[in-house]
């Protein structure tokens, strides 16, 4: 099956700045990859997502990129603000699982400083 | 857009007693639902997949048995968890998806405390 892993595990940034964070995943079938953004104790929010017939995806301050053959993405957020602070996930869908299940990465704490 | 709401938001049951928490599709039918565990600090893991009218597929390691899953209609799935021990407290959430399983939407997940 699907093997999700993400990093970090924690990210502290000066309000301003920019973030990162990387998720590779195993199974090369796998073809809708979200990220989520997770406040304690909510349901995780779809903050964007990317197909993998693209390379690259842009909503504001966020962005990910898709790398197919090296099999990893990452969520790019620019000039990161206190309330991006949270919990953020990826996920990978496999495409032979017609029932859409998704896989998530271990989570990462991002906590933006004023 | 599309909700799925999951009640009850907190429940604190007795050891050895059973909690059931539901999950419905407000204004699609969800074909399709995901029930998850989420412990302190870590990520979702799931635990079983169900179908409106079949018997639910479960992860390995989840007992069926323990987390009885339910998906009698396309807009309502529920979890009961039998003969609950301290260990089975955490957050449990649900998701749903159409059909075409484009879009996959999020309880507001449950509370589960076992005493």
């Amino acid at each position: 099956g699907e093997n999700v892993e993400q990093h970090p595990s924690t990210l502290s940034v000066q309000e301003g700045d920019s973030a990162v964070i990387k998720c590779t995943y195993s199974d090369s079938a796998s073809n809708y990859f979200p990220w989520y953004k997770q406040e304690l104790g909510k349901r995780p929010q779809l903050i964007i997502d990317i197909r993998s017939n693209v390379g690259e995806k842009k909503d504001q301050r966020i962005a990910v990129t898709l790398n197919k053959t090296a099999k990893h993405f990452s969520l790019h957020i620019t000039e990161t603000q206190p309330e991006d602070s949270a919990v953020y996930f990826c996920a990978a869908r496999t495409v032979a699982d017609s029932w859409g299940k998704l896989q998530f990465g271990a989570g990462t704490q991002v906590v933006v400083t004023p | 857009g599309a909700v799925v709401s999951q009640h009850p938001s907190r429940v604190i049951c007795k050891s050895g007693t059973s909690v059931k928490i539901e999950c419905r599709s407000l204004d699609f039918q969800a074909t399709t639902m995901f029930w998850y565990r989420q412990f302190p600090k870590q990520s979702l893991m799931l635990m079983a997949t169900s179908n409106e009218g079949s018997k639910a597929t479960y992860e390995q390691g989840v007992e069926k048995d323990k987390f009885l899953i339910n998906h009698a209609s396309l807009t309502l799935s529920t979890l009961t968890v039998t003969s609950a021990h301290p260990e089975d407290s955490s957050f449990y959430i649900c998701s749903g998806t159409d059909s075409k399983g484009n879009t996959i939407y999020f309880g507001e997940g449950s509370w589960l405390t076992v005493v």
